[in-house]
């Protein structure tokens, strides 16, 4: 079966500092892909990131890096710089073989002035 | 490019009414879902099309139905409409390639529904 987790419920922090999210799976499945996907109050899914099982490399998307370490089966958000802005529910999901997506419950991040 | 549309965006049902809401995608996927999201939780996924024509049961599909017709449209219908059902449904849409971003999903805007 497979899990994700997100042990974190709401985090905060301060403006301009950096922040991260945490985010373990579980699966045994060879090839999958880790995303993260933010929500803002006004309640659409944005896409932020894509992980895949084998990339060697971390992702980067601008302000958002995702520390993957595939050994621990971890896949921790990083959002460098903070903004007001970045306040949101952020969800980490997985997809492996299956055919849908498993989402974390989410951790909701406020970004103090 | 329009996405993942579905409508309405709000509604109000009576205990016993039943609706539909309606999903449409432009990009040729062939995957396709229904999620409900009740409030501060994560994503449950209710049904789900592989292609046209043919569709299965998620986590929780009691008290709903899909149909799968064309690779475009996915409607979900709610009959017997429930407090139980009030929560916000996302459509969504994916390609089937695993090894690319593209594995991830495209997330219709939502539709909040309140059963009273």
């Amino acid at each position: 079966a497979q899990k994700i987790t997100q042990t974190q419920p709401g985090m905060f922090v301060q403006e301009k500092e950096a922040v991260t999210l945490d985010c373990t799976y579980d699966t045994s499945d060879p090839s999958y892909g880790l995303f993260w996907y933010k929500q803002p109050s006004s309640g659409e899914m944005i896409f932020l990131i894509y992980q895949g099982s084998y990339d060697q490399q971390n992702a980067t998307e601008g302000r958002y890096s995702l520390n993957f370490q595939k050994a621990r089966k971890s896949a921790n958000l990083v959002i460098s710089a903070s903004q007001l802005g970045d306040s949101a529910m952020y969800f980490c999901a997985m997809r492996g073989e299956g055919n849908d997506m498993r989402f974390g419950a989410g951790t909701r991040l406020t970004v103090k002035p | 490019n329009a996405g993942v549309t579905q409508t309405p965006k709000f509604r109000i049902l009576k205990i016993g009414q039943s609706m539909t809401l309606q999903c449409t995608q432009d990009m040729n996927h062939n995957y396709m879902y229904w999620y409900r999201q009740d409030p501060g939780m994560g994503l449950k996924l209710i049904y789900y099309s592989v292609g046209a024509g043919i569709t299965d049961k998620g986590e929780v599909p009691n008290g709903y139905n899909v149909s799968r017709s064309t690779t475009e449209d996915f409607p979900l219908r709610l009959e017997l409409a429930a407090p139980s059902q009030t929560s916000v449904y996302f459509c969504a849409s994916s390609y089937s390639n695993l090894g690319s971003a593209d594995y991830g999903y495209t997330f219709g805007s939502g539709t909040r529904l309140t059963v009273v």
